[in-house]
């Protein structure tokens, strides 16, 4: 079955990048989407098809896509952006999605 | 908004069935999934039904197991779950993710 590949945890200092890979076969030809999920709540969406911030997002929460790599970059990451962020896409069939195994961001 | 309802604590082999209704937007225009996280653990996801409910996907984790549905009259999205494992216990939730709609979610505890 499909998989997309994330590292376990990311550790900064207030101010400074955070940034989150999430390695997947599918990723050179289906959309990648962000989400940032804090204790207790429900996921948000912070970036859809690849590279668009969702509506509400800060701007310091980017990404990209190149080749079997997406990106989530966090610049002048806050205390508040503490959360765990998981890759979400689509296996290359079409039919079945798959999220990544999730990255626990500490600021 | 999504608001799911059926969670509960059930027997290994047992049953369940989840309902989430939707509210303020069009419901036939659209996929809908259910994704499910166990306690500590990451998302999973399980189950999307297509807009008009023909076509249905599953993890290989369900598959045979569970069955998803949708009642356009109800705007009420369907997860009937039997011969359910220890392993199935979750916060399962209804979502359109790629379009940042979720539910709270409803909790299983199969024990």
């Amino acid at each position: 079955s499909y998989e997309l590949t994330q590292p376990p945890s990311v550790s900064v200092s207030p101010g400074q990048t955070a940034r989150i890979t999430c390695s997947g076969d599918a990723l050179p030809k289906k959309f990648a989407y962000w989400f940032q999920q804090k204790a207790g709540q429900a996921p948000v969406l912070v970036i859809y098809e690849d590279t668009k911030r969702f509506s509400g997002i800060p701007e310091r929460f980017s990404a990209s896509s190149s080749g079997t790599v997406a990106t989530l970059t966090i610049a002048g990451a806050q205390v508040e952006d503490e959360a765990d962020y998981y890759c979400y896409s689509i296996d290359s069939s079409g039919t079945f999605y798959v999220f990544g195994s999730g990255t626990k961001v500490t600021v | 908004q999504l608001v799911e309802s059926g969670g509960g604590v059930v027997q290994p082999g047992g049953s369940l069935s989840l309902s989430c209704v939707v509210y303020g937007f069009n419901f036939t225009d659209f996929g809908m999934h259910w994704v499910r996280q166990a306690p500590g653990k990451g998302l999973e996801w399980v189950a999307r039904i297509s807009y008009d409910g023909t076509n249905k996907f599953y993890a290989d984790s369900v598959k045979g197991r569970f069955t998803i549905s949708r009642d356009m009259s109800k705007n009420t999205l369907f997860l009937q779950m039997r011969n359910l494992r220890i392993q199935d216990s979750g916060l399962y939730f209804c979502a359109k993710p790629t379009a940042g709609v979720w539910g709270q979610g409803t909790t299983v505890a199969v024990s």
